[in-house]
C-alpha cells in the first residue's frame, strides 16, 4: 500500500532558527496536507497542496509540495516557541482508494527560548 | 460551536471485554474516520466512512468494527480488545469534497489490560 515517510523524527532548534521538515511517498499523491498537534491535543489541518510545484505561505510558515507530486516540506522560518508541537504530511493516492489517508510519522519539534 | 465529540476520554479495560467508543460530529459532515495514534507511528486510519450506511477499511482495520447508521454518529467497536489495541484513538470529520481538511475530536486514550 501507499507509504508516507517524514524525517525528520526530532527537531530541536533555538528559538529564532529555521525550521523545515520533509515528506516523501512511495506513489503520486492527488494531493497532500499538512497537519500540526501540540503536545497532549489533537491533529489540526494547516493546508493542503493540490497541484505540481505548488508553494503556499501562512504567515512563517512556507509549504511546497514537489513536481512529480511524491514529496513536500514545511518549512518554518524563525520559529517561536508556539511552534512547538508534531507536524504531519498525509497524502492520498489517485484512483481507487483515494478516499484513504495515509499520515507521515511526523516531526516532533522543540523550540529552545 | 462546530465540533468532534468522542466519549469516553479514557478508558482502562480487560483483554476479551467489548467497548465501543462514540464519536459524533455537528458540522454536517459526510466523511468519518477512525485512527489509532502510537509512538513512533504517527497516526493509522482504522476505518472511513464517506455517508451513512457506507465504510471502508484503512490501514488498520483488524480487530475493529464500525458503523454508520447516521451521518452525525461514528461509533468504533472492539468486539474482543487485546492489549495491542491500546492506543491513543482518534475521530475526524470532514465535508465529502473536501475530505482531506478533517476536524480531529479531541482523542480516546484507552487502555487494554
Amino acid at each position: 500500500g501507499q507509504q508516507v515517510m517524514q524525517i525528520p523524527q526530532y527537531q530541536h532548534v533555538q528559538e529564532g532558527e529555521d525550521f523545515t521538515t520533509y515528506c516523501n511517498s512511495s506513489t503520486t499523491l492527488s494531493n497532500i496536507q499538512w497537519y500540526k498537534q501540540r503536545p497532549g491535543g489533537h491533529p489540526v489541518f494547516l493546508i493542503q497542496l493540490v497541484k505540481s510545484g505548488e508553494v503556499k505561505k501562512q504567515k512563517r510558515l512556507t509549504f511546497q509540495f514537489g513536481e512529480a507530486k511524491k514529496n513536500s516540506s514545511l518549512h518554518i522560518t524563525a520559529t517561536q516557541t508556539t511552534d512547538v508541537g508534531t507536524y504531519f504530511c498525509a497524502g492520498s493516492g489517485s484512483g481507487a482508494g483515494s478516499y484513504q489517508l495515509t499520515f507521515g510519522k511526523g516531526t516532533k519539534l522543540s523550540v529552545i527560548p | 460551536e462546530a465540533q468532534v465529540t468522542q466519549n469516553p476520554r479514557y478508558l482502562i479495560t480487560v483483554t476479551g471485554k467489548k467497548l465501543t467508543v462514540t464519536c459524533s460530529q455537528n458540522m454536517n459532515h459526510e466523511y468519518m474516520s477512525w485512527y489509532r495514534q502510537d509512538p513512533g507511528l504517527g497516526l493509522r486510519q482504522i476505518y472511513y466512512s464517506m455517508n451513512v450506511e457506507v465504510t471502508d477499511k484503512g490501514d488498520v482495520p483488524e480487530g475493529y468494527k464500525v458503523s454508520r447508521k447516521e451521518k452525525r454518529n461514528f461509533p468504533l467497536i472492539l468486539e474482543s480488545p487485546s492489549p495491542n489495541q491500546t492506543s491513543l484513538y482518534f475521530c475526524a470529520s470532514a465535508f465529502r469534497g473536501d475530505y482531506n481538511e478533517q476536524f480531529f475530536g479531541p482523542g480516546t486514550r484507552l487502555t487494554v489490560l
